[in-house]
């Protein structure tokens, strides 16, 4: 069976510092891994994904991820952060499989940024 | 890029009525939909599966017969809340799959669910 790992609950961080937002996962085969955010009373938004390749992958509002395959994580991280990052963050796995597969989610991340 | 409509937002009904939640796949062809329900401050919980044109896979502990789901179409898919009562309240959330190299799924915004 998948699983995904958040172990924070909530990070803080300042405005202009760097943050990261941590994720491990487990799935048999090759992982598709993704990161969602949530705003209240919201759906999610994807962020970005990582399926094969380089292992920094590039997404939505300057946000990265970085695939560890020997770690198994997937953790976030923005350079600089923004007030307006605050938001409820979700680190999603799937395996690899030709035909669609079911997300498993982790219990999110609240992102608290402050001035 | 792909995008899910999901309706209403938003909706409050009374005990023992039953809710219709519709998510439409606006651009693409979904061939299959996925529903979950969020509990405030949870995570996401998978309720079910379910690809055009057959049954939809529940998972284990959903009741089928209260949370009736319909994907008559590479469109459309349904979630009625049948006899719905408070313990149902909740955020339910559909996701699409089929958009082309969208390997994540596209989400819908969501809808609020209140019964009183």
């Amino acid at each position: 069976a998948q699983s995904v790992a958040q172990p924070e609950d909530q990070v803080n961080v300042a405005e202009g510092n760097p943050l990261t937002v941590k994720c491990t996962y487990s799935v048999s085969g090759n992982p598709y891994l993704f990161w969602y955010v949530q705003y209240p009373n919201r759906g999610l938004q994807f962020l970005l994904k990582y399926i094969t390749g380089d292992n920094l992958v590039k997404g939505s509002y300057g946000f990265e991820a970085e695939f560890n395959k020997s770690q198994t994580s997937f953790h976030l991280k923005k350079p600089s952060a923004l007030v307006s990052d605050s938001a409820l963050y979700f680190c999603a796995v799937r395996p690899y499989t030709g035909t669609a597969s079911k997300l498993t989610f982790g219990t999110g991340t609240r992102l608290q940024v402050t001035l | 890029g792909a995008v899910v409509s999901q309706h209403p937002s938003r909706v409050i009904c009374k005990s023992g009525t039953s809710v219709k939640i519709e998510c439409r796949s606006l651009d693409f062809q979904a061939t299959t939909m996925f529903w979950y329900r969020q509990f405030p401050k949870q995570s996401l919980m998978l309720m079910a599966t379910s690809n055009e044109g057959s049954k939809a896979t529940y998972e284990q502990g959903v009741e089928k017969d209260k949370f009736l789901i319909n994907h008559a179409s590479l469109t459309l898919s349904t979630l009625t809340v049948t006899s719905a009562h408070p313990e149902d309240s909740s955020f339910y959330i559909c996701s699409a799959g089929g958009g082309g190299q969208n390997y994540g799924y596209t989400f819908g915004s969501g809808t609020r669910l209140t019964v009183v």
